[in-house]
């Protein structure tokens, strides 16, 4: 059974683009989190979503959003990019909303130009 | 505020035990995680504590004290493979976000 899966794995960006990551979480699994871990820091939490819909926000600027599909796939889109939005984007998915043990895909690793 | 406080580095022995501490100030809690993490990996779950006390899982086990605002990771016979950042997490207000500490390097020698 495949776990949560993550794309791209690796992605470089110059100032000022867009970014949009992909997330696949766990079949059975209907919330998905997105995380945002800098180089030698914890992961920061950045939204949550169960059945498609907002559940959570981290302390985040507008430039980040997010959706769920029917499918519970989700995607964590940014626009505007800055410098210090480089880092490992990690998606974890959760069976339900209130649901604590959270599995992680590899991450999305963005490098900002 | 919020705040999680663990060691940011530390090094043992291969064969040796070691503990990883974690002091936490939350508005509320709803329990406390331990997930290591590999370089360029991403985070694995290792424990959940909710309630008070020592849950053993084989050669790991964690500690909880809610009044003292306090956890530990024991890792006993270690291994190598036990080399990663051990990170500490706490669950706490209404939108059941996790709050993580910045981690613990932990380096195994032989």
């Amino acid at each position: 059974d495949a776990g949560v899966t993550q794309s791209p794995t690796h992605l470089i960006k110059t100032r000022g683009q867009h970014v949009t990551l992909r997330c696949s979480p766990i079949s059975g699994h209907k919330s998905v989190s997105w995380y945002q871990q800098v180089l030698g820091q914890g992961p920061q939490f950045i939204f949550q979503y169960y059945e498609k819909e907002e559940r959570g926000r981290g302390n985040f600027p507008d430039r980040f959003s997010a959706r769920q599909f029917p499918n519970y796939s989700s995607e964590l889109n940014v626009n505007a990019l800055l410098l210090g939005d480089s880092a490992l984007y990690l998606c974890a998915s959760s069976f339900d909303s209130g649901a604590n043990v959270l599995t992680f895909g590899a991450g999305s690793r963005l490098t900002v130009l | 505020g919020q705040n999680i406080d663990q060691p940011t580095e530390m090094t043992a022995t291969e064969g040796a035990i070691v503990q990883i501490n974690c002091t936490y100030q939350t508005s509320g809690f709803n329990g406390l995680f331990w997930y290591q993490q590999h370089a360029g990996e991403a985070p694995t779950f290792l424990s959940y504590n909710v309630l008070d006390g020592l849950e053993e899982k084989g050669r790991f086990s964690s500690f909880l004290s809610r009044s003292k605002g306090y956890s530990y990771l024991l890792l006993k016979e270690l291994q190598m493979k036990d080399s990663a950042s051990y990170l500490c997490a706490t669950n706490a207000g209404n939108n059941r976000k996790l709050i993580w500490g910045l981690g613990t390097s932990l380096a195994v020698n032989p």
